[in-house]
């Protein structure tokens, strides 16, 4: 089956604009996940989307938003672009029955890159 | 306050000999516990998990320890071999819909 796809793959922006990321889960997987990863700092989960409700969040500031749509679908939005945003945005989807245990599986990520 | 720890970011090992990858964590409320894999420009792949009710997992050449007491558990990979070189992610969670909390990983090098 199709794996987790993440669109754009690459991304330059500047400061100030703001920019929005796609990623389509795997078929049948309601939940999906976002994390950042920059260097040196591993992944930190952003937040998590289950049947179009965010069901958990992790410790970022309001600039960084998401939906999800009814195909589970999601959308992260970062706003007001900063330096430190530069990272890879992963996402992930699982079945989303319970998260903490459930296998994640990882799209390969947008490269965010912001001058 | 890292609650996942990877002390170490880099390890070369041989091939065919044992590499041992290491993690610590801080929260005992977590009991369930995952290593990922990742290859450059790919995301990361799940590779073995472990629940607190165990203190080993083994899928054919990964094994994982976990030891409670020491809130301490690492990942063996027997024999080593050139494809396993990537960066490994240690992982952490608890019960419930709660994330998964990662550590910031270790790159493993497996010299031919």
């Amino acid at each position: 089956k199709a794996g987790v796809t993440q669109t754009p793959r690459y991304l330059i922006k500047t400061r100030g604009q703001q920019v929005t990321l796609s990623c389509s889960p795997i078929s049948g997987h309601r939940s999906v996940s976002w994390y950042q990863q920059t260097p040196g700092q591993g992944l930190q989960f952003l937040f998590e989307y289950f049947s179009e409700t965010q069901r958990n969040k992790g410790n970022f500031p309001g600039r960084f938003s998401g939906r999800q749509f009814s195909n589970s679908r999601s959308e992260m939005n970062v706003s007001t672009l900063e330096l430190g945003d530069s990272a890879l945005y992963l996402c992930a989807s699982s079945f989303g029955l319970e998260l903490s245990t459930d296998t994640q599986y990882f799209g390969p990520g947008t490269r965010l890159t912001v001058l | 306050d890292q609650q996942v720890k990877q002390n170490s970011p880099s390890l070369s090992v041989q091939e065919g000999r044992i590499s041992i990858l290491n993690c610590d964590y801080t929260n005992s409320m977590f009991d369930y516990f995952l290593w990922y894999k990742k290859y450059p420009a790919e995301g990361p792949t799940f590779l073995i998990s472990i629940s607190s009710i165990k203190d080993k997992n083994e899928d054919g050449r990964f094994t994982v320890f976990l030891n409670k007491s020491a809130k301490h558990l690492s990942l063996h990979i027997v024999p080593s071999q050139p494809g396993d070189s990537a960066v490994y992610f240690c992982a952490a969670s608890h019960s419930g819909n709660t994330p998964l909390v990662f550590g910031k990983g270790t790159r493993l090098s497996v010299i031919a």
